[in-house]
């Protein structure tokens, strides 16, 4: 089993959509969660850090549910910039630790 | 701040021969340095980490023979694919972690093709 899954994707949405993606994570001493964002096989960029109280910035809400290692991402009024690969990013709150990143769902927002 | 520079951002070269990337950090010390790869639609998988002055730490699968990390400074570590091969044709990065609560920092990717 893979330590990080995403939803498959891809995810065809006109402008104004409401998309979620979910993801979980197997690795029950994973400590911290992020998104990320990947533009066109680029690095990719930090979306928001996920916290166990839930965040929002802006358009975007993230869900952290430690109890069923499941995290997700809301993206609201979809904009046609938001056309990207999402990745869902996990790891463990050792020093020194790498990130660990999901297989990524690409969202296409259309006009 | 914390930018780390990636150079090549792209390489095509032949088979058998190697390649090195690197990955500076420009404005930081990067005590530690991660390596991944990604191939087509596939998520970015670690290959290796490298810590200054010490022999880096191979992920399960990642020849370390083949791909040789140099990591003598606080500033480059040095990627390089010997002997490369096509099915070694990937999206190379380097990221470094910074203090918190500043997270980490990514290079800009190396896009090599091995025809």
């Amino acid at each position: 089993r893979k330590e990080v899954e995403q939803d498959p994707g891809p995810f065809n949405v006109p402008e104004g959509a409401t998309v979620a993606f979910n993801c979980t994570y197997s690795n029950s001493a994973s400590q911290s969660f992020f998104w990320y964002r990947q533009d066109c096989r680029k690095e990719p960029k930090l979306l928001m850090s996920v916290y166990s109280s839930g965040n929002e910035d802006g358009r975007f809400t993230a869900q952290l549910n430690r109890a069923s290692q499941y995290i997700s991402l809301l993206i609201r009024d979809s904009k046609l910039s938001d056309s990207a690969t999402y990745l869902c990013v996990v790891k463990n709150n050792q020093a020194g630790t790498a990130l660990i990143f999901g297989k990524g769902t690409t969202l296409s927002v259309s006009s | 701040g914390a930018v780390v520079s990636q150079h090549p951002s792209w390489v095509i070269c032949k088979s058998g021969t190697s390649v090195k990337i690197e990955c500076r950090s420009l404005d930081f010390q990067a005590t530690t340095m991660f390596w991944y790869r990604q191939f087509p639609k596939q998520s970015l998988m670690l290959m290796a980490t490298s810590n200054e002055g010490s022999k880096a730490t191979y992920e399960q699968g990642v020849e370390k023979d083949k791909f040789l990390i140099n990591h003598a400074s606080l500033t480059l570590s040095t990627l390089t694919v010997t002997s490369a091969h096509p099915e070694d044709s990937s999206f190379y990065i380097c990221s470094a972690s910074l203090q918190a609560p500043y997270g980490y920092t990514f290079g800009s990717g190396t896009r090599l093709t091995v025809v």
